[in-house]
């Protein structure tokens, strides 16, 4: 148990649905990141919120958001669902805004399915 | 801008032999490294990282990797490999200042009997 809890860890849906992916961080950790895990494209940074704030954005598109709430833990909302949206969404965690000094923590991930 | 490039996509080898997982970067400013690695069907595990002093760092499960600045590279090795090594192993730089951690497209270690 690396301490980064995701949920649901499986989700299956219909296109043009709207999910939430819930991520609760390590304790103690400020930093939350969220990444897209898909075949074809690797693993993709989408965003990553530090203590509330949104602190960098990478290649999250206009139909997924996402917040972080005053326990720290973390939603990523996707809607109009594609089918190519199905892929693996990991969370990840960090004491500060960086990898210093103990490098980010995954949580084991949620498998979204989109048919 | 940050990248990373994990030359080999797929690696077979025998069990209790050598294996080398190879890992370059570019960067035109200091970096921290990673590598992860991805059993089937779970989520990425820290294996060891490179932030500051040591080049050589290694894991506890046998694994160790060395940062070559001049080479821009951080190899993984492991002297034997076991069946239980099986998986995929990522590597990953995040340059200082940048804001998030850039993966290569991973390398699946194949162990056979």
């Amino acid at each position: 148990d690396s301490g980064v809890t995701q949920t649901p860890k499986h989700l299956i849906t219909a296109t043009g649905q709207r999910v939430t992916l819930r991520c609760s961080p390590r304790s103690g950790d400020l930093s939350v990141y969220w990444y897209q895990q898909s075949l074809d494209q690797g693993l993709q940074f989408l965003i990553q919120y530090y203590n509330g704030e949104e602190r960098a954005k990478g290649n999250i598109l206009e139909r997924f958001s996402a917040q972080q709430f005053p326990d720290l833990h973390s939603e990523l909302n996707l809607s109009s669902l594609e089918l190519g949206d199905s892929a693996l969404y990991f969370c990840a965690s960090s004491v500060g805004k960086g990898p210093e000094p103990y490098g980010y923590t995954f949580g084991s991930g949620t498998r979204l399915t989109v048919v | 801008a940050q990248s990373v490039t994990q030359l080999d996509s797929q690696v077979p080898v025998f069990e209790e032999a050598p294996v080398e997982l190879r890992c370059n970067y570019s960067s035109s400013v200091s970096v921290y490294l990673f590598w992860y690695v991805q059993y089937p069907n779970q989520g990425l595990q820290l294996l060891l990282k490179y932030l500051s002093g040591s080049t050589l760092v290694e894991s506890i499960n046998g694994f160790e990797a060395e940062f070559n600045k001049s080479q821009t590279s951080f190899h993984l090795r492991k002297p034997s490999v076991h069946i239980s090594d099986t998986a995929e192993y990522f590597c990953a730089v995040i340059s200082q200042g940048a804001q998030k951690l850039v993966f290569g497209q991973g390398t699946r270690l194949t162990i056979n009997p």
